[in-house]
């Protein structure tokens, strides 16, 4: 089974500055997603960015970037230039590559909350 | 083209009843699935349905029930509830689950149970 842990429960961050959040997971699969999900106070969970594991370029989506070490089994998210509207609870993700057990089953982290101060 | 709606929003029901919640996936998504959130047990996987079969299933009792219909709207349904039930229940549409496709989540329906 896989398990994924966020050991952050809360950051916080001051506008335009950086922040990263960790993420490390547990898993016997080669292929596989890992995603990060941001859920602000509204609860609409939104797909901030995602990895495929047989990649070994870090993927990018304008301020966010992440981190993956797949021997370390790690999947950290950095958030630059901070902005008020990132505050949110941030859910790591893994899903497995192979079906059936893959079929539209997202395994999530507990979460981190991120607070974006003025 | 519209988002993934739920309804109803918020429900409040007693211990013993059951619940019906619905999904309307966005509009050629064919895979639906449903999660569970509580501040305790955080996001879990309930099940995933695609052309109204249900091809995965998470560690739920048997209360916890699905469907789809051919539109490929989804119903959940909870039975005999309890007051641990209580929870955001959260569901995602995507194109074509048999490979990656990017989930795309409902704004929720927030159960309660007294």
């Amino acid at each position: 089974a896989q398990t994924v842990t966020q050991s952050q429960p809360e950051m916080s961050v001051q506008e335009a500055e950086t922040v990263t959040l960790s993420c490390t997971y547990d898993t016997s699969e080669n292929n596989y997603y890992l995603f990060w999900y941001k859920q602000p106070p509204s609860r609409q969970m939104i797909l901030v960015i995602r990895q495929e594991a047989y990649k070994q370029q870090n993927a990018t989506e304008n301020r966010f970037s992440v981190n993956f070490q797949k021997a370390a089994k790690s999947f950290s998210l950095k958030i630059s230039d901070s902005q008020l509207g990132d505050t949110a609870m941030y859910f790591c993700a893994f899903m497995k590559h192979n079906p059936p057990d893959s079929w539209g089953k997202l395994q999530f982290g507990a979460g981190t909350q991120v607070v974006v101060t003025p | 083209k519209a988002g993934v709606t739920q309804t109803p929003r918020y429900l409040i029901k007693t211990r013993g009843q059951q619940v019906t919640l619905s999904c309307s996936p966005i509009s050629g998504h064919r895979s639906v699935s449903w999660y569970q959130q509580t501040p305790g047990q955080g996001l879990q996987f309930l099940f995933e349905y695609f052309s109204e079969t249900q091809r995965n299933k998470g560690n739920f009792p048997g209360r916890f029930s699905g469907r789809q219909f051919s539109n490929s709207r989804s119903e959940m349904n909870v039975s005999t509830l309890e007051l641990g039930d209580s929870a955001l229940y959260l569901c995602a549409s995507s194109f074509l689950a048999e490979t990656y496709n990017e989930q795309f989540f409902g704004p929720g329906t927030r159960l309660t149970v007294l």
